[in-house]
């Protein structure tokens, strides 16, 4: 049982570079959420999939576009990679809505734009 | 809207408690704890929703005062193991957005 599995665990862009994060969970979970976490600032939500089917984005959407591929995965795009998008971009999934149901987190991306 | 978190950083020797604390600005349906390592992923503590259900590990003690919009978490007797990063997450409406504070950076010394 993986949990939320992220590809690739690191990567260089430069700048203007595209690029896809994957993610997939084997919970069973109808709910998929990107994060990207900066030193000090926390977690912040770039976007989220409450079902399949279903994307809305979060806090900081400016940038990324996602796909919700089917109930296992969801992958962000970055279209044309700025350096402030320089990041570590964590992946989770939750049974139903945060209201209830806890965070799985994947072991992130660590991405470096030059 | 961001939740507080307070304090910011503290450092116990072990055995000792700690208390975090997280405040929100808006209403809150539930409260999340997570606990971050260093170049980890953040790992679910505690649940507290508004009513009064928990969910979590045994261990954790936490409590959510609904009228005042906070949630504190309690660590007692601590271990080394409680090193690292302590996030509250909030949830404001009920559906799936989660929003972070900062984190509080705990350290455990012998």
């Amino acid at each position: 049982n993986a949990g939320v599995t992220q590809t690739p665990k690191f990567q260089v862009l430069k700048t203007g570079q595209s690029m896809t994060l994957q993610c997939a969970q084997d919970m069973n979970h109808n709910s998929m959420y990107w994060y990207r976490q900066d030193p000090g600032m926390g977690l912040r939500l770039i976007y989220y999939s409450a079902s399949e089917g279903t994307t809305d984005k979060g806090e900081v959407p400016n940038g990324y576009n996602v796909s919700r591929l089917n109930k296992r995965e969801f992958s962000l795009r970055l279209e044309s990679a700025a350096p402030s998008q320089t990041s570590v971009y964590f992946c989770a999934s939750s049974a139903t809505g945060t209201g209830g149901s806890p965070l799985h987190f994947g072991n992130g991306t660590r991405l470096t734009v030059t | 809207q961001q939740p507080v978190q307070s304090p910011q950083a503290v450092i116990l020797r072990e055995g000792e408690d700690a208390v975090i604390n997280c405040s929100s600005s808006k209403a809150l349906y539930s409260v999340h704890w997570y606990r971050q390592k260093h170049g980890e992923a953040p790992v679910f503590l505690m649940i507290l929703l508004k009513g009064g259900e928990q969910k979590g590990h045994e261990k954790i003690s936490a409590s959510f005062n609904e009228k005042k919009q906070q949630s504190s978490l309690y660590l007692t007797a601590s271990q080394l193991s409680y090193s690292g990063t302590y996030f509250c997450g909030i949830n404001t409406g009920g559906g799936n957005k989660l929003t972070f504070g900062t984190g509080t950076q705990l350290k455990v010394e012998l």
